[in-house]
């Protein structure tokens, strides 16, 4: 069993819905949670990021962790076009920067006009 | 964000030669930085995690004498995929880390390695 569950997708949704992205997770001493944003042939971009269980949210993102159920959602409103990408959540035992993360598979989304 | 760049952001190699690929922190000092490695369709997969001055720590199933890890500063860092093969071929991503507490992962932008 992987640490990390994330559905490949594609997930196909028209502009201006709202998109929910999920990973699930094994591990209970995973504290820290990051969203990463990847476009075709380029680096991650981190999105946002959460510590421990709640609710965060960054103009149309918002992360949500639910640690009971082992269980992280982004949540993407009014999407558009240029959301269009493979969004990887990602996890580590503690805050540290030197920590190492665990990768979904990431999710490609594609959003369109 | 900062900014990681790399270089080159892509390369053809004939099988057997060796091939470095630099890894620059730009305005930030990255006390550790993190080697990845993504097939296509497929997550990141870390390769070896390397803080400045000290061995580079390999996750299990590398090899660390094909792939060498230096980081001798805090803003550079290379790998060089040694006597590389058509299976080496793959995207592989750089990552910066300042090291403390809630600081972050920036990512460079990838290489893209085909060996032929």
């Amino acid at each position: 069993q992987k640490e990390v569950e994330q559905d490949p997708g594609p997930l196909s949704v028209p502009e201006g819905a709202i998109v929910s992205l999920n990973c699930t997770y094994s591990n209970s001493a995973f504290q820290y949670f990051m969203w990463y944003r990847q476009y075709s042939r380029k680096g991650p971009e981190l999105l946002m990021y959460t510590y421990s269980s709640g609710n965060k949210e960054d103009g149309r993102f918002t992360a949500q962790v639910d640690k009971s159920s082992k269980y992280i959602s982004l949540f993407i409103r009014d999407s558009q076009p240029s959301d269009s990408a493979t969004y990887l959540c990602a996890m580590r035992r503690g805050v540290l920067g030197f920590q190492k993360l665990v990768f979904g598979t990431g999710t490609r989304l594609l959003v369109s006009p | 964000g900062a900014v990681v760049s790399q270089h080159p952001s892509r390369v053809i190699c004939k099988s057997g030669t060796s091939v470095k690929i630099e890894c620059r922190s730009l305005d930030f000092q990255a006390t550790t930085m993190f080697w990845y490695r993504q097939f296509p369709k497929q997550s990141l997969m870390l390769m070896a995690t390397s803080n400045e001055g000290s061995k580079a720590t390999y996750e299990q199933g590398v090899e660390k004498d094909k792939f060498l890890i230096n980081h001798a500063s805090l803003t550079l860092s290379t790998l060089t995929v040694t006597s590389a093969h058509p299976e080496d071929s793959s995207f592989y991503i750089c990552s910066g880390s300042g090291g403390g507490q809630n600081n972050e992962q920036f990512f460079g932008p990838g290489t893209r390695l085909t060996v032929l």
